[in-house]
This record gives C-alpha cells, sequence and structure tokens, in this order.
C-alpha cells in the first residue's frame, strides 16, 4: 500500500513568489493535516481536514496561506506571497476513519521550501 | 492549551547500550494518548509507540518502552540494545479529544546519536 505522497520534495523561491505544495494521502484515509516543521522544532499544526471540510485551520496564517482538499482525497497548500520565515519543511499526514481510537497519524516525507 | 516538552535536546548512546528520553507534558484533560514519533534523516515520521492514558501498563514495543507517570505528566521513551539505526530526532507528542482538538501536538525533540 502506498504511503502519503508529497511533492515537491524541494523548492527554492525568491521572496513574494507564490508556492503550492501538493499531498495525496493513504487511500481511504478521511482526515488530513498540513503540519509545519521549522529547522530543530517538532512539527505546528495548520490545518486540518474530515473530508474535504476544514475543520481546525486556527493556526494557518490566512493573509497569505490557503489550502484546499477538493473531493476530500487529495489536497493542495499554498503560499502567496511568500516571506524569509516562510523557509520550513511542511509535512501531509493523514489517518484513517478510526483515528480516534488509535490518534497515530501517518506522515509524508515533506517538502522543503527554502525562500531566499 | 497543552503543551510537551523534552528537555534534552541532544543525547548519545553507545551501540547495544541502553538510553532514555524525557518527555513531560500539560493537560487538564483525562482522556488522552501520548505517542513518540521517530523522524531519521530522509524526515518521514514513523510511529514508535503509543500509550493511552487510561492504561496503568506501561507500553512496550520490541526493544522501546516507556515510562508512563501519570500524576507527574511525565512519559519517558528507553531503547535497549541501540541500534545505529535507531539514530533520528525522536519527538514526544500528545492527542487529546478535548481541549486539544484531536491534533497532535509535538515537542521540540531530541536528537539520538548512537555511536559504534
Amino acid at each position: 500500500e502506498a504511503g502519503v505522497v508529497q511533492s515537491p520534495r524541494y523548492k527554492i523561491i525568491e521572496k513574494k513568489q507564490p508556492v503550492a505544495f501538493w499531498c495525496n494521502p493513504i487511500s481511504g484515509h478521511n482526515t488530513l493535516y498540513w503540519y509545519r516543521q521549522n529547522l530543530g522544532q517538532g512539527p505546528e499544526l495548520l490545518i486540518r481536514y474530515e473530508n474535504e471540510e476544514a475543520v481546525d485551520d486556527s493556526q494557518l496564517p490566512k493573509d497569505r496561506f490557503s489550502a484546499e482538499r477538493l473531493k476530500g482525497v487529495d489536497s493542495t497548500l499554498k503560499i502567496q506571497p511568500a516571506e524569509l520565515g516562510d523557509s520550513a519543511v511542511y509535512l501531509c499526514a493523514s489517518s484513517p476513519r478510526d483515528w480516534r481510537n488509535t490518534g497515530e497519524l501517518f506522515f509524508g516525507e515533506g517538502s522543503r521550501l527554502t525562500v531566499l | 492549551a497543552q503543551t510537551v516538552t523534552q528537555s534534552q535536546p541532544e543525547m548519545s548512546v553507545q551501540e547495544a547500550e541502553t538510553v532514555t528520553l524525557s518527555c513531560t507534558y500539560d493537560t487538564s484533560e483525562s482522556d488522552y494518548y501520548l505517542f513518540w514519533y521517530k523522524q531519521p534523516p530522509s524526515r518521514q515520521m514513523i510511529l514508535v509507540i503509543r500509550q493511552e492514558a487510561y492504561k496503568q501498563q506501561n507500553a512496550t514495543e520490541n526493544r522501546f518502552s516507556v515510562n508512563f507517570q501519570k500524576a507527574a505528566k511525565s512519559f519517558s521513551l528507553k531503547i535497549s540494545d541501540s541500534q545505529l539505526g535507531d539514530a533520528a530526532m525522536y519527538f514526544c507528542a500528545y492527542f487529546g479529544s478535548g481541549g486539544s482538538n484531536y491534533k497532535l501536538t509535538f515537542g521540540k525533540g531530541t536528537l539520538l546519536t548512537v555511536n559504534p
């Protein structure tokens, strides 16, 4: 079974440019998370989806960040315009319908963003 | 808000020896889960071990075991017979169903080095 797939793995952009990250969760997983991981830190939640509904986006900087999960499967996270402080690894994770019984999330390899 | 604290930014251990990674957390919830996740240099986060708060028995998973002290809000990870492949960043994480809104809250991590 394929794991969580993210692309691109690496992205280098100039500040003020837009960037987008894509995530395809494990088949059948209805919950999808986007986390941001700064260098030397633990991941911090940006947004959580239950199917196509964003049920927790309280930590998403909505002035420049946006996310969508059309059809409740894959998801896109966009930053426009990017700032120097956005340099980080963006992690996508998914969990199955019974995740509340286990709490286990399955993570992708992440997308490393460098803003120059 | 729930917080997770890992007081050891870095730890090292000799191959075949035992090492303990520390974690404390703060919560007012009564029902929650605690996790240790491993993040090798490839960056994909992998679940190591899970502990349900209502269980008094400490979880074990092969060479990995935890010391869960609920009253002290302490959750340490013991790695026995350390192997070179254990070298990674280890994150302690909290998952609750109340005010934490079904999200994983991570500590800042402990970088484990295994010396041959």
